[in-house]
């Protein structure tokens, strides 16, 4: 099956620095990635959708100047938190979607990226 | 917008049938996916509806009634490693085509 990966896998950072979080899809294209939020216990949050050459579309309440996404080619998204602050501590997770046109369109996620903001 | 439902928990005993389910109210609807997550791991994809009716993967099947807007995922022959949390999501109509997740059943397999 699609494998997307993540990198890193953790991170744990003082508050007000910057964190990057990459997301490659490895054996496929993919035109566009979702980056997701997870607290505990909680489900899947979309934060915003990355478009290949273009600008990212965020969903409401979510800072664009704060989570800053780029998405230079069609394997590769990042996810730069800025300024990042111990509520920003969470499971980031990205997703991508197979560029090939497929019936069901599966999301593959990759495996994750843990943020510790001290 | 999006309104996904689903139980918080369940707890089932190994080798047995579980069925949990997902209601779910949309302003657009393009298919609805159920995910397995394990603690700290990423969601990996199990199954897909679009169409009314059941959708059988091996142990696994789910089905979808678009007029009642409801599915449920039913797990057969149940292990210990089913324990995890299982994620209902629903795809829109939009362009970008994303997914709005439900909050998770977090299933507990008791021996």
């Amino acid at each position: 099956g699609a494998v997307v990966s993540q990198h890193p896998s953790w991170v744990i950072c003082k508050s007000g620095t910057s964190v990057k979080i990459e997301c490659r899809s490895l054996d496929f294209q993919a035109t566009t990635m979702f980056w997701y939020r997870q607290f505990p216990k909680q489900s899947l949050m979309l934060m915003a959708t990355s478009n290949e050459g273009s600008k990212a579309t965020y969903e409401q309440g979510v800072e664009k100047d704060k989570f800053l996404i780029n998405h230079a080619s069609l394997t590769l998204s990042t996810l730069t938190v800025t300024s990042a602050h111990p509520e920003d501590s969470s499971f980031y997770i990205c997703s991508a979607r197979d560029l090939a046109l497929t019936a069901q369109e599966t999301q593959y996620f990759g495996p994750g990226t843990r943020l510790l903001v001290l | 917008g999006q309104n996904i439902d689903q139980p918080t928990e369940m707890t089932a005993t190994e080798g047995a049938i579980v069925q949990i389910n997902c209601t779910y109210q949309t302003s657009g609807f393009n298919g609805l996916f159920w995910y397995q997550q394990h603690a700290g791991e990423a969601p990996t994809f199990l199954s897909y509806n679009v169409l009314d009716g059941l959708e059988e993967k091996g142990r696994f099947s789910s089905f979808l009634s678009r007029s009642k807007g409801y599915s449920y995922l039913l797990l057969k022959e149940l292990q210990m490693k089913d324990s995890a949390s299982y994620l209902c999501a629903v795809r829109d109509l939009t362009g970008r085509r994303a997914l709005t997740f439900g909050s998770g059943t977090r299933l507990q397999v008791q021996p």
